[in-house]
């Protein structure tokens, strides 16, 4: 069963908006992690946060975390077409990398 | 650094054959490597949990005799896919964990290798 339930499921946006992705989760974490996959190809690992922090920053990518709520967001700013993938999040669970369902995100020119 | 290969990359086979794919780490010792499947438009589930040197773990059902899984080495992983059915096409990819230091917490992805059982 999956950790994490993503929404939304689908995410459709123009060049240059910014897109939001949400993940919640159901067990206590020491970390969630964030990670990319173009169609047809491996995961890309994003960004790593910790139980401890609320936010972080890489590049054009924020996440947020809320353990009170046990949720997670995803923003990317200024998004380009070559941001169009889906977007896991991940947590582990007794040792074992547990994915959400995923967002699809399609940028359009 | 922490780059994992995959192969081959895609492979089309007949129903019954069996079908081996490889997973390394290039540039990390990986004593744990994972499998996972995905089918089109889905998440990833994990299959089994490969360790260096020892029986693979499989997760509930997931068919151990069917699903073969071999971790010879610190830097490769193979999963055999024996007496294939139309069923079992999917994407399959795995990932390695480096234990060193800081990034001992991220799993690292291969490519994926797309299976077709005709």
């Amino acid at each position: 069963s999956q950790q994490g339930e993503e929404d939304p499921q689908a995410l459709s946006i123009q060049e240059g908006e910014n897109a939001t992705m949400n993940c919640s989760y159901k067990t206590s974490i020491n970390n969630l992690q964030w990670y990319r996959q173009n169609s047809g190809r491996g995961l890309v690992h994003l960004i790593l946060i910790r139980s401890n922090e609320r936010e972080k920053h890489s590049g054009r990518l924020r996440v947020t975390l809320d353990t009170s709520k046990k949720s997670s967001s995803l923003l990317i700013t200024a998004s380009r077409a070559a941001d169009t993938a889906s977007y896991f999040c991940a947590t582990y669970r007794a040792q074992k990398l547990v994915f959400g369902q995923g967002t699809r995100l399609t940028i359009n020119p | 650094g922490a780059v994992v290969s995959q192969h081959p990359s895609w492979v089309i086979c007949k129903s019954g054959t069996s079908v081996k794919i490889e997973c390394r780490s290039l540039d990390f010792q990986a004593t744990t490597m994972f499998w996972y499947r995905q089918f089109p438009k889905q998440s990833l589930m994990l299959m089994a949990t490969s360790n260096e040197g020892s029986k693979a773990t499989y997760e509930q059902g997931v068919e151990k005799d069917k699903f073969l899984i071999n971790h010879a080495s610190l830097t490769l992983s193979t999963l055999t896919v024996t007496s294939a059915h139309p069923e079992d096409s999917s994407f399959y990819i795995c990932s390695a964990s480096d234990p060193s230091g800081s990034r001992r917490d991220t799993q690292y992805f291969g490519p994926g290798t797309r299976l077709t059982v005709l």
